[in-house]
């Protein structure tokens, strides 16, 4: 079975621009969360998605927004981009139990100039 | 607010070496805690999970314990090789959510 893939591998994008970010989670798996991890630091959680709901958002601002779709897929969406979210976004998948191991895709890398 | 801290840092060992990494976290009331491994601009492998009534979780080389009462555990890679390079996270699970908290964690060096 494929794990968690993610799209695009990178990007690199302007100040000011909106980025879209795409997830795909394991088969099976309903829960979706995101993070981002800037360099030197461990991830931090950004959202989680469980049947199209939000079930959990961490402390990022309104510029930042995600969804799910009916076959569990999830986009990450970042409008009026600064310096600062230049990191690599992380999405997890995880069938909801709360006793269940979370997986990570690769990642997406991105860049603001 | 749960934190967690991962010491050292930085580790660098000789091949063959056991060696322990550290995690600790604020907050004893959690779900589970998870070691991952990071390869430089990679994502996240899952090596252990250690869910919250239990002591320890063994795979392969890598032995991983938890002592909740005191907010500690602990990743322990016998005879280290040098693939074992890598960034060593550890993460919490609290709070009736699938959010996961981590340290900044520890980068691992294993020299032939």
């Amino acid at each position: 079975d494929a794990g968690v893939t993610q799209s695009p591998t990178h990007l690199i994008k302007t100040r000011g621009q909106h980025v879209t970010l795409r997830c795909s989670p394991i088969s099976g798996h309903k829960s979706v969360s995101w993070y981002q991890q800037v360099l030197g630091q461990g991830p931090q959680f950004i959202f989680q998605y469980y049947e199209k709901e939000e079930r959990g958002r961490g402390n990022f601002p309104d510029r930042f927004s995600a969804r799910q779709f009916p076959n569990y897929s999830s986009e990450l969406n970042v409008n009026a981009l600064l310096l600062g979210d230049s990191a690599l976004y992380l999405c997890a998948s995880s069938l909801l139990a709360l006793t269940d191991t979370q997986y990570f895709g690769p990642g997406t890398r991105l860049t603001v100039l | 607010k749960q934190e967690v801290t991962q010491i050292p840092a930085a580790l660098s060992v000789p091949e063959g070496e056991n060696l322990v990494l550290n995690c600790s976290f604020t907050d004893s009331a959690i779900y589970n805690l998870q070691w991952f491994r990071q390869d430089p601009g990679k994502g996240l492998t899952s090596l252990l999970l250690i869910q919250s009534s239990q002591r320890e979780q063994t795979s392969g080389r890598l032995n991983a314990s938890l002592d909740k009462s005191s907010g500690r555990s602990t990743l322990y890679i016998a005879a280290s090789q040098p693939g074992d390079s890598a960034t060593y996270l550890c993460a919490v699970k609290q709070g009736g959510s699938e959010k996961l908290v981590f340290g900044k964690g520890t980068k691992l060096t294993v020299n032939p």
